[in-house]
């Protein structure tokens, strides 16, 4: 079992529409957790972090973290074709110090 | 904001040559992290550097090796290049004690290695 899981879709929502995306991590010690979007070819480009339990809203994106369920998501509201790229979820498990296992990544894809 | 600069920005090198890779994190940032990433794979991390001292270490393999520097530039070398090391080369770079006290990580553009 991978330390992150997320699935590797492809999720394809309509524009407009809300886009969730899921990941859980096998460490239940973790403290900090993050969602990092990637364009292909690009370098991960950092969307949201989150740390404690509840929710975390930031413009169209909404973390969600639920330490005891061991699961983080994130909702992108109002897609837009221009978030069409690959979510990795990245966790910091508590043993790795001040390193982040990523998950393999959620393909998105918006349709206009 | 300045970012994470990396250099250079594609290689292309033979079987068993060497190439070393740069990185020069955000300004007032002192650690740096390297990432490798495959074709479809997600960010491995190889190594991290915490005030010019090895902080962590991942899966690099014994042919590469790093070392950040005074003016907290970061260098990753590579012996003996394998047709499997052809990737994308992520630095990375976070204040002080990084992901503990509650900060981030912030990636360069990376580096593209091709390997022939």
């Amino acid at each position: 079992q991978k330390e992150v899981e997320q699935n590797s879709g492809p999720l394809s929502v309509p524009e407009g529409a809300i886009a969730s995306l899921n990941c859980t991590y096998s460490d239940r010690g973790s403290q900090s957790f993050f969602w990092y979007r990637q364009y292909s070819g690009k370098s991960p480009e950092l969307i949201m972090s989150i740390y404690s339990n509840g929710d975390k809203e930031d413009g169209r994106f909404t973390a969600q973290l639920n330490k005891a369920s061991q699961y983080v998501s994130l909702l992108i509201r109002d897609s837009q074709p221009s978030d069409s790229a690959t979510y990795l979820c990245a966790v910091n498990p508590r043993e790795y110090g001040n390193k982040l296992v990523f998950g393999a990544g959620t393909i998105l894809r918006v349709k206009s | 904001a300045a970012g994470v600069i990396q250099s250079p920005r594609h290689l292309i090198k033979e079987k068993r040559e060497t190439a070393t890779l740069k990185c020069y994190p955000i300004p007032r940032h002192d650690t740096v992290y390297w990432y490798q990433q495959g074709p479809g794979q997600d960010p491995q991390f190889l190594i991290s550097f915490y005030e010019k001292m090895q902080s962590d270490k991942g899966s690099i393999p014994d042919r590469f090796s790093a070392q950040q520097f005074s003016d907290y530039h970061s260098e990753l070398n590579m012996s003996s290049l394998e047709l499997g090391d052809s990737a994308l080369y992520f630095c990375a770079s976070s204040p002080r004690q990084g992901l503990t006290t509650g900060n981030t990580i912030y990636f360069g553009e990376g580096s593209w290695l091709t390997v022939v």
